[in-house]
This record gives structure tokens, C-alpha cells and sequence, in this order.
């Protein structure tokens, strides 16, 4: 088991470009989430999804920001016009979905994003 | 404000001595609490989980769940240099739902 997936592990990016990252769930598991991780913020979730379908994005920027899941085995977090402070890291989590073993939720090692 | 407030924000154990970390959710919807842990540098891992009021215990570790002031409490004995790590407390109102965390607590234990 390769665990919760993410690329790429670091990026940096120029003030306004774009910025995708990518996650790649456990096998098997439903429920895919991202999440933000700042010194000052703490760990924020950002959105979520079951069977591909996106079911919360309550912690989502409302401009710029925008997730996907296009398929079972991968999701996707852009960024458009990179600003400093979405300077981060960005994690990935997935779990079952069923309610099984309490819904543990798996983080995959992150994407530290640097916007200059 | 921060809906899931921990406390202390830092903490430094002798190794061999019993930490003991605190965390209190001010949404009244939270059902379910759970605590990870996360070393420097690498991502959360879930260490224990509780839904139920009263105590639940996994080697070292015990936490306890007052769910009328929704507070839980984690209590490392025997704690260990490996111990030393940033503990973060989480609160959902269901399970298969986003978390929110808490800023942690930071525990170090000297040898």
C-alpha cells in the first residue's frame, strides 16, 4: 500500500501564475479531502469529496481556487493567479467513506507551495 | 476564533514522564473527535479516535471525551523522545466529513 500520493512535493511559482497539484487516493477509498496547513492558520480543510462527486467546499476560497476528480484514483487542486498568501502546504487525505474503522483519514506527504 | 482550541500550546516532558494535552470545540454539532499526530516535517497520522463519552486507552496513549462540554483530553504515559512531535486535535460533526483541527500542541520530551 502506497499510502495517499500527492505531486508534485514542492513547486514555486511566480505572483499570478497558475499552480495545479495533484492526489492520487489509497485504493479503494470513497472519500477524497484537501486540506491547507499554515504556521499562522493552523491545518484548514478546504473541500471534499465522495465517489467523485464533490460533497463540501465550504473551506474554498471562493475566487481562484477549484478542485476536480475526474476519475476514482485522482484529484486535482488549482490555483489560478498565485497570490503570497496561498503560500502553504497543501494536503491530501482519503478514507473509506463507509463508516468503517471510524472513517480514519489518511494525509499523503503534501505540496508545499511557494508563491514568490 | 478557532472552533477547536487546544491547550497548552507547548509542552516539555522528561522522557519517562506523563504529557497531558487538552482540546475544547465551541460548535455544538461536533460529534466526533479524533488526535494526530504529526512529526517535523512530515504529515498527520491518526494516533487515537473517540465518539463516546468516557476513556479509551491504546498502550501509552489514553484520551478521554466529556461530550457535555465537548472536551477531550489526551494523556501520554511513559513518554518517549519519539514522542516529541506536534499534537493536533480534530472535531467533525459525522464521520466521512471534513476536520477541523486545532492549532496543537507541541510536545517535547528531553532525554
Amino acid at each position: 500500500n502506497a499510502g495517499v500520493i500527492q505531486t508534485p512535493r514542492h513547486k514555486v511559482t511566480g505572483k499570478g501564475q497558475e499552480a495545479t497539484l495533484w492526489c492520487e487516493p489509497i485504493s479503494g477509498h470513497s472519500a477524497v479531502f484537501w486540506y491547507r496547513q499554515t504556521i499562522v492558520q493552523g491545518l484548514e480543510f478546504l473541500t471534499y469529496f465522495r465517489n467523485q462527486a464533490p460533497i463540501d467546499d465550504s473551506g474554498m476560497p471562493k475566487e481562484r481556487f477549484s478542485a476536480q476528480m475526474p476519475n476514482q484514483s485522482h484529484s486535482t487542486l488549482k490555483i489560478q493567479s498565485t497570490q503570497p498568501q496561498d503560500s502553504a502546504v497543501y494536503l491530501c487525505a482519503s478514507s473509506l467513506g463507509t463508516g468503517v474503522n471510524q472513517d480514519t483519514q489518511y494525509f499523503g506527504p503534501g505540496t508545499r507551495l511557494l508563491v514568490l | 476564533q478557532q472552533k477547536v482550541q487546544q491547550s497548552p500550546e507547548s509542552l516539555i516532558v522528561p522522557e519517562g514522564g506523563m504529557a497531558s494535552l487538552n482540546c475544547t470545540s465551541s460548535d455544538r454539532n461536533v460529534d466526533y473527535f479524533w488526535w494526530y499526530r504529526q512529526h517535523s516535517g512530515k504529515s498527520p497520522k491518526m494516533l487515537m479516535s473517540i465518539f463516546s463519552n468516557g476513556e479509551k486507552e491504546e498502550g501509552r496513549f489514553t484520551v478521554h471525551l466529556n461530550k457535555a462540554s465537548l472536551h477531550t483530553s489526551l494523556h501520554i504515559r511513559d513518554s518517549q523522545p519519539s514522542d516529541s512531535a506536534l499534537y493536533l486535535c480534530a472535531a467533525s460533526p459525522n464521520y466521512a466529513q471534513g476536520l477541523t483541527f486545532g492549532l496543537g500542541t507541541r510536545v517535547s520530551v528531553f532525554p
